[in-house]
């Protein structure tokens, strides 16, 4: 079934451990993003890249780093976790950043940093 | 970023017509998006509106003012798996997404 898969589901994890939250999408999307979501905050943008190579900083990038090497992958990394760091982590995808493309979310990564 | 403002709860009966409003001051504007997010999963699309008016999709309609910085989304017919969390997000000049915290609607029998 194509769509978006996420990876892992939930992690504990200790403060100062690195981290990497997987994500990869079957649609040939071009564009991909991440967001963190917070109660009462909605969701905040981490990082995008509108096509393979390229990435950009969103509203909130401070802590984490991402990488596009291919279409398909985009791995969001905590080099040195911190508690403020909880939250659940949706990656979504878009077949342009433009236009009437709309963004297809993944089911997500709850993470707690403790 | 965006400034995106919509109310945090809203309570309605099954059967009845719900409208969420949403309101938005934005640098650029490329288009206003509405999805609904069942508790525990991902976000879902539901609606875009780009050019003034009212968008109609069976039961849920959206409506954007842009000289207003304006929208609502109008759930008609209501039905308990309407029970969710609705988000407004504006697309800036730059493409990129900004979400507002959401409205969640309970509906009661």
């Amino acid at each position: 079934i194509a769509g978006i898969t996420q990876a892992p589901t939930s992690q504990i994890l200790a403060a100062g451990r690195r981290m990497t939250l997987r994500c990869t999408q079957d649609m040939r999307h071009n564009a991909m993003y991440w967001y963190r979501q917070d109660l009462g905050l909605g969701l905040r943008l981490i990082h995008y890249s509108n096509t393979a190579g390229t990435t950009g900083k969103g509203e909130v990038p401070d802590g984490y780093s991402v990488s596009r090497a291919n279409t398909d992958d985009f791995p969001l990394t905590l080099a040195s976790a911190v508690p403020s760091q909880t939250s659940v982590y949706f990656c979504a995808s878009a077949e342009r950043a433009g236009g009437e493309d709309t963004q297809y979310f993944g089911p997500g990564t709850r993470l707690t940093v403790l | 970023g965006q400034n995106i403002d919509q109310p945090t709860e809203m309570t309605a009966t099954e059967g009845a017509i719900v409208q969420i409003n949403c309101t938005y001051q934005t640098s650029g504007f490329n288009g206003l998006f509405w999805y609904q997010q069942h508790a525990g999963e991902a976000p879902t699309f539901l609606s875009y509106n780009v050019l003034d008016g009212l968008e109609e999709k069976g039961r849920f309609s959206s409506f954007l003012s842009r000289s207003k910085g304006y929208s609502y989304l109008l759930l008609k017919e209501l039905q308990m798996k309407d029970s969710a969390s609705y988000l407004c997000a504006v697309r800036d000049g730059d493409y990129k997404l900004s979400f507002g915290a959401g409205t969640t609607v309970t509906v009661r029998a």
